[in-house]
């Protein structure tokens, strides 16, 4: 089925260093997201992107945050600077439509351990 | 906003028994639930979904319910095996936004 694709797999960083987690989706899909995924099993959601530009974002999608996806490369989310509270497993989805109407597709996730 | 709640944390079945797997939800304008599985150290797949045109459907040895009224839905796996063993996640959306909310998580056991 279709794949995204999740660069790299495990990233270890000191606090306050800056990282870029990158996501090569669904090669026909318009809807990008990244969740945060803590303690193995809570999915939260962080923010999702369309033609450019971010729709919604949630409450942990702090100012250090951004995300973007210049033409044909990579849907990157970028954490400048990093704090403890960052280290999770981070997934990309995308969607060929709505998450209302459309399935999302994952990511196997970047491992994010922020020391 | 939407808050989905999973029932069980854990649930343990023996292999060829059902398992059923509980969620709740706030929004009333709700009207799309997917389910994914997330088998251990891998990512998430989606599994089956249900809208709220219809109240139940079946994709092989999974069923879905929707209970619109009391704002719940189950995903029931019957004659499980062994490779069911997994984490379970409901979700559920609207057309107002494009987010997908997802539960807690339900941590299934198959014993052989």
């Amino acid at each position: 089925g279709p794949k995204v694709l999740q660069i790299p797999s495990h990233q270890i960083i000191d606090m306050g260093q800056m990282v870029t987690l990158n996501c090569d989706p669904v090669s026909n899909h318009l809807y990008f997201y990244w969740y945060k995924q803590i303690l193995g099993q809570q999915m939260e959601f962080l923010v999702n992107f369309y033609n450019g530009k971010v729709m919604e974002k949630s409450k942990l999608f702090k100012d250090q945050f951004s995300v973007e996806r210049p033409d044909g490369s990579y849907f990157t989310l970028k954490i400048q600077p990093t704090a403890l509270e960052d280290s999770a497993v981070y997934f990309c989805a995308s969607s060929s439509g709505l998450a209302s109407q459309n399935t999302l597709y994952f990511g196997a996730g970047t491992r994010l351990s922020v020391l | 906003g939407e808050k989905v709640e999973q029932h069980e944390s854990t649930l343990s079945v023996r292999e060829g028994d059902s398992a059923v797997i509980n969620c709740t939800y706030t929004d009333t304008a709700s009207s799309y639930f997917p389910w994914y599985k997330q088998e251990a150290g891998k990512s998430l797949h989606f599994v089956i979904d249900i809208r709220s045109n219809v109240d139940r459907k079946q994709s092989q040895r999974l069923i879905v319910l929707l209970d619109k009224k009391a704002k719940r839905f189950s995903l029931h796996i019957t004659a499980t095996q062994p490779e069911d063993s997994a984490i379970y996640f409901c979700a559920a959306s609207h057309n107002s936004n494009n987010r997908i909310f997802f539960g807690d998580g339900t941590q299934l056991v198959v014993k052989p």
